[in-house]
């Protein structure tokens, strides 16, 4: 299958600072990424949806200000947790999708502590 | 209403058996549905998608959908201790969207 990688795997920051989690697909071009959120022992929460080159399409009760998300090329997406609180406090996992693949894979995730 | 249901578990199972894992979808408009697996504090790993009616096989896993009943399987033949994870089905309307997740099933294989 193919692989997308996070980086960094587990962050701890101060409230009040800004996080940003990259997310990479390394061996195919990702037209679309999706970011989600997961707190302990519930479902995914899809964030947002991205497209190379095109603004970010957040879900419902996703703040876009705070959740600053950049898809500039084909292998690259970041999510950037402005002014993080600890509420923000979960596990964020990147998916990316090639057109071509059809199939959508995720990283392996990113745990986000505030204190 | 969910558009993807799943029973959340745990779906207990002893080693060797068959684990039967069943989904069901709420939107005709649903192409394409995909298998995920999720060990605790990990991400999703994908097992498995099917496109068409019927059966779809790969090595343990056999996937199933039935378009008419609205409803998607995975048998795991041989249940090892090691397929002890929350296995989360997913269906898509068209190749550019987005998957919609239900919440589930937990998944234990005893000795």
């Amino acid at each position: 299958g193919a692989v997308v990688s996070q980086h960094p795997s587990w962050v701890i920051c101060k409230s009040g600072t800004s996080v940003k989690i990259e997310c990479r697909s390394l061996d195919f071009q990702a037209t679309t990424m999706f970011w989600y959120r997961q707190f302990p022992k519930q479902s995914l929460m899809l964030m947002a949806t991205s497209n190379e080159g095109s603004k970010a399409t957040y879900e419902q009760g996703v703040e876009k200000d705070k959740f600053l998300i950049n898809h500039a090329s084909l292998t690259l997406s970041t999510l950037t947790v402005t002014s993080a609180h600890p509420e923000d406090s979960s596990f964020y996992i990147c998916s990316a999708r090639d057109l071509a693949l059809s199939e959508q894979y995720f990283g392996p995730g990113t745990r986000l502590t505030v204190t | 209403q969910k558009e993807v249901e799943q029973n959340s578990g745990p779906l207990s199972v002893p080693e060797g058996a068959i684990a039967s894992l069943n989904c069901t979808y709420s939107d005709r408009g649903s192409q394409s549905f995909f298998w995920y697996r999720q060990y605790s504090g990990k991400s999703p790993e994908l097992i498995m998608f099917i496109y068409s009616n019927g059966d779809k096989e790969d090595g343990r896993f056999t996937a199933q959908l039935n378009k008419a009943s609205q409803y998607v399987s995975l048998l795991i033949r041989d249940s090892q201790p090691s397929d002890s994870a929350t296995y989360l089905c997913a269906g898509r309307t068209g190749t550019a969207s987005k998957l919609t997740f239900g919440t589930g099933t937990r998944l234990q294989v005893t000795l």
